[in-house]
Formats: structure tokens, sequence, C-alpha cells
């Protein structure tokens, strides 16, 4: 079983409409967790940081974290083409510094 | 967050040649960290560089393969040598914090062959 599962999509949505991406774990000692938007041939930019369970918002953008259930989420709200990219989930241990990257979801927000 | 300029931007090589990538920052950081994107995978840890000491790798990644410098606290070096088609890929650099999350280059966009 991978450390960090992503469904690699493509996922297609109009525009405007709420997406919702994922990433399940079974590492129970990740504490960190991060969502990365990608563009085609660049490199991945930071969207959101979450240290433990709970909600946080930024935006139109919500991430999610269950460690219970070991699973994270990302919402995004009124989405636009420009919100077209490839979505990556991210994570690490306490005391580590290497990050543990999901496969990415490929996003297309349809005018 | 620190500002990333990675050279070269993208290499055709052919196989058994090294390439060297750089990484510049615009600011002082401990830690450079090298990754490795592969199409359709994860990206992947290569090493972690500390400026004066040697670089620590990962599983599956060599020194002998992946050589890495680090002479200052603003810039580091990749080597890919020997390089064959398999290593065609795209290597990150990345710097940042525990705590802050961490910022990436741009990328080199490797073809081997």
């Amino acid at each position: 079983q991978k450390e960090v599962e992503q469904d690699p999509g493509p996922l297609s949505v109009p525009e405007g409409a709420i997406v919702s991406l994922n990433c399940t774990y079974s590492n129970s000692a990740f504490q960190y967790f991060m969502w990365y938007r990608q563009y085609s041939r660049k490199g991945p930019e930071l969207l959101m940081y979450t240290y433990s369970s709970g909600n946080k918002e930024d935006g139109r953008f919500t991430a999610q974290v269950d460690k219970s259930s070991k699973y994270i989420s990302l919402f995004i709200r009124d989405s636009q083409p420009s919100d077209s990219a490839t979505y990556l989930c991210a994570m690490y241990q306490g005391g580590s510094e290497k990050l543990v990257f999901g496969k990415g979801t490929k996003l297309t927000v349809n005018p | 967050s620190a500002v990333i300029s990675q050279k070269p931007s993208r290499d055709i090589c052919q196989r058994g040649t090294s390439l060297t990538i750089q990484c510049q920052v615009d600011s002082q950081v401990t830690m450079m960290f090298w990754y490795r994107q592969q199409p359709g995978q994860s990206l992947t840890l290569i090493a972690t560089a500390n400026q004066g000491s040697e670089a620590t790798y990962e599983s599956g990644f060599v020194i002998d393969k992946f050589p890495i410098s680090r002479p200052n606290l603003t810039f580091s070096t990749l080597t890919v040598s020997n390089m064959s088609p398999e290593d065609s890929s795209i290597y990150l650099c990345s710097v940042g914090q525990r705590n802050r999350g961490y910022t990436f280059g741009s990328g080199t966009r490797l073809t081997v062959v």
C-alpha cells in the first residue's frame, strides 16, 4: 500500500462548480499537510498548509484534515478556468523534512 | 516565501553523459531539497543538502549517480551522472521550513536519448 493515495483523475467540471479533491494516507505519523497546484511546465505552488485535524479556509479554497480517517480534502468554490491544473497533496511527519506526495489530480474547469 | 531560480529549464542529453542542474535562492536557507517527478509518478525526494556537510540521500538514490554540491546558503547543484533514458524526468529543487511549508523551483525537464 502506498503511503499516500490520490485519484489522478482527470476531473472535468463546468465553471462555477464546487470541486472536491482528496487524498488518503496510511502513515498515522503524518502531522503536516499541504496542497500544491502545478500548472503545466511549472513547479508546484503551495496553496494550503495545515497542521492537525480541522478546516482551514483561504479565499475560495478550503483544506480539510481528518486524522482519524487518514483523509484530507481540498475544496474549491466557484471554480474558474484559471484553476485548471494538477493538484498535489503532500504531507510529512513531525521531526522530518521529507515531503511525501500523492500522484496529483488533473483538474480542468470548462468555461 | 523564497524565490527559486533553476537552470536549465530543459535539456535533451545523450545517454552516458552528465547534466548539472543549478538552483539559486534569493535568501539564505539552511536546507535545500532535490526532488524527481517522473511521468505519472509522485514527486519523490532524492536528497537533502545542508551547507557545509554531505547531502543525505533517500533510499534508492546514491551519491555516485546524483552528486550534490552546496557551496553556500543560497546555491546548490544536482548532477545526474551517466544518464540513461530512465533518468528522463523533471528535477526540482525546494526550500522551506517545517511549520511554514515548502517552495519549489520551476523544474528542469530532462530528456535522455
